[in-house]
């Protein structure tokens, strides 16, 4: 089935770690899209990628990185300067704006 | 004022009730709008999608676009228990989506 696939579903990390969360699609879509989502709250922009090898900052892309080396996938580093890291992170896709998104089920990230 | 405006809930409802889901924008430029169901610890799961003014049905959901007054609507029929969820209304433009903020919806059995 096509769709996105994001692992691990659940992370925990350390003091002055760094860890990278995984998002693969095979929906053969341009953009890619990370959003973080804390409890009772929207959906918040961190970055974006339109085309691979290309990316942009959303409206919290502090202490975040991404790449995209590869059309299917495109990872996030959560760094050690994101200093409150504990939130759902939820990959996107899509074709093209204005086309809807589709997300994966999301990695819910905790500080140990 | 924000772009888009949702109202947090929770709403509760009795199962079986008519379920009606609201956001408010402001941008114009918005064309083409979606409604999300997101259950507790997945992703949004796509449920309708709009482009025109007017209403969409795909079973017991309809969605409805005024665009002259910036206003949309989520209607569930015959709600039920596995409608509890939170629904984030979303609109986007050429360069861009917005997310409402969700509206937690608990069906009552």
């Amino acid at each position: 089935d096509g769709g996105i696939t994001q692992s691990p579903k659940y992370l925990f990390r350390k003091e002055g770690q760094n860890v990278t969360l995984s998002c693969e699609q095979n929906l053969n879509h341009d953009a890619m899209y990370w959003y973080r989502q804390d409890p009772g709250q929207g959906l918040r922009l961190i970055y974006y990628s339109q085309i691979v090898n290309d990316f942009q900052k959303g409206d919290i892309a502090e202490g975040y990185s991404v790449s995209r080396e590869k059309k299917e996938s495109f990872p996030l580093t959560v760094t050690s300067a994101q200093k409150n890291p504990t939130a759902f992170y939820h990959c996107a896709s899509t074709g093209r704006l204005p086309q809807p998104q589709h997300f994966g089920d999301g990695t819910r990230l905790s500080i140990l | 004022q924000k772009e888009v405006e949702q109202d947090p809930g929770p709403l509760s409802v009795p199962e079986g009730a008519i379920v009606s889901l609201n956001c408010t924008y402001s941008n114009s430029a918005f064309q083409y709008f979606m409604w999300y169901r997101q259950y507790s610890r997945k992703g949004p799961e796509l449920l309708m999608y709009t482009y025109s003014s007017g209403n969409k049905e795909d079973g017991r959901f309809t969605a409805q676009v005024d665009k002259s007054s910036k206003y949309i609507s989520l209607f569930i029929r015959d709600s039920q228990p596995s409608d509890s969820a939170t629904y984030l209304c979303a609109m986007s433009a050429d360069d861009k989506i917005i997310f409402g903020k969700g509206t937690r919806l608990h069906i009552l059995p």
